[in-house]
C-alpha cells in the first residue's frame, strides 16, 4: 500500500541552529499539507501545496519557517533559526486533488525537540 | 479561538461496550466532517466522513452521526474493541477556506479487555 514517507522520523538541535524535514507524497497525488502538532493540540497547517503552487501559507511563519515542493513532487520544510517553541511533531500528508472530500493521508511525523 | 472542540481528554470504555466519541464546532460554514484515529508514533489515520447535506454515515462498527443544528457530531464505535485504543480526532473543513483540515485537540480512548 502507497504511504507517505517523511525523515527524519526524529531530530534534537539546539536553538538558533537550522532544520530541515523532507516528506514523499503517495505518487500522483497533487495536494500537499505540512501539518504542525504541539503536544496535547490537534495538527495544524503551515502551507498546503497544489503542485508546485503554494495555496495557503497564511499560518507559515515566514520569518523563520519556508517550505518549497519544487517539482510539485516531494517537499522540504525548513526553519532558520529553531526556537524552544517550534518544538513539535511535523506532519506531511498528501491527497490527490484536494478536493474536500478527498482523503488526506498522513506520513509518520518528524518528532522535533529543541533544546 | 478554536472551532473544534473535543470536550473529553480521555474516555475508557470495556470491550463490547459502546465508546461514544463527541466533537462541537463553532464554524457554521463547515461542510465536511472527518474524524482520524493516531497510534503513538504514527501519523493519524482516516476513520470515516460525513457530508453536512447527511446526519448519519456508517462503516462496520464505525457510525458518526451529525446534528447540525446543535453543531455536534459523534462517533460510536460498536462493540469497542483492545486495537481501538488510540487517539481519537475530529477534524472539519470548508470550500471557502480550501480544504486544509481543522482539528479539535483529540480524545484518548482506552478499551480494556
Amino acid at each position: 500500500e502507497a504511504e507517505v514517507a517523511q525523515s527524519p522520523r526524529y531530530k534534537i538541535t539546539e536553538k538558533s541552529q537550522a532544520v530541515a524535514f523532507w516528506c514523499d507524497p503517495i505518487s500522483g497525488h497533487a495536494t500537499l499539507y505540512w501539518y504542525r502538532q504541539i503536544l496535547g493540540q490537534g495538527p495544524e497547517l503551515l502551507v498546503q501545496f497544489q503542485d508546485e503552487s503554494v495555496v495557503d501559507d497564511s499560518q507559515l511563519p515566514k520569518d523563520r519557517f519556508s517550505a518549497e515542493r519544487l517539482k510539485g513532487v516531494d517537499s522540504t520544510l525548513k526553519i532558520q533559526p529553531a526556537e524552544l517553541g517550534d518544538s513539535a511533531m511535523y506532519l506531511c500528508a498528501s491527497s490527490l486533488d484536494g478536493r474536500t472530500d478527498n482523503e488526506q493521508f498522513f506520513g509518520p511525523g518528524t518528532r522535533l525537540t529543541v533544546l | 479561538d478554536q472551532q473544534v472542540k473535543q470536550n473529553s481528554p480521555s474516555l475508557s470504555v470495556q470491550e463490547g461496550r459502546i465508546s461514544i466519541l463527541n466533537c462541537d464546532y463553532t464554524n457554521s460554514m463547515f461542510d465536511y466532517f472527518l474524524w482520524y484515529k493516531k497510534y503513538p508514533a504514527e501519523g493519524p489515520t482516516f476513520l470515516i466522513s460525513i457530508s453536512s447535506i447527511k446526519d448519519k454515515n456508517e462503516d462496520g462498527r464505525f457510525t458518526v452521526f451529525l446534528n447540525k443544528s446543535a453543531k455536534h457530531l459523534s462517533l460510536h464505535i460498536v462493540p469497542s474493541q483492545p486495537g481501538d485504543s488510540a487517539v481519537y480526532f475530529c477534524a472539519a473543513s470548508y470550500n471557502q477556506a480550501g480544504t486544509a483540515l481543522i482539528f479539535g485537540k483529540g480524545t484518548t480512548l482506552s478499551v480494556s479487555s
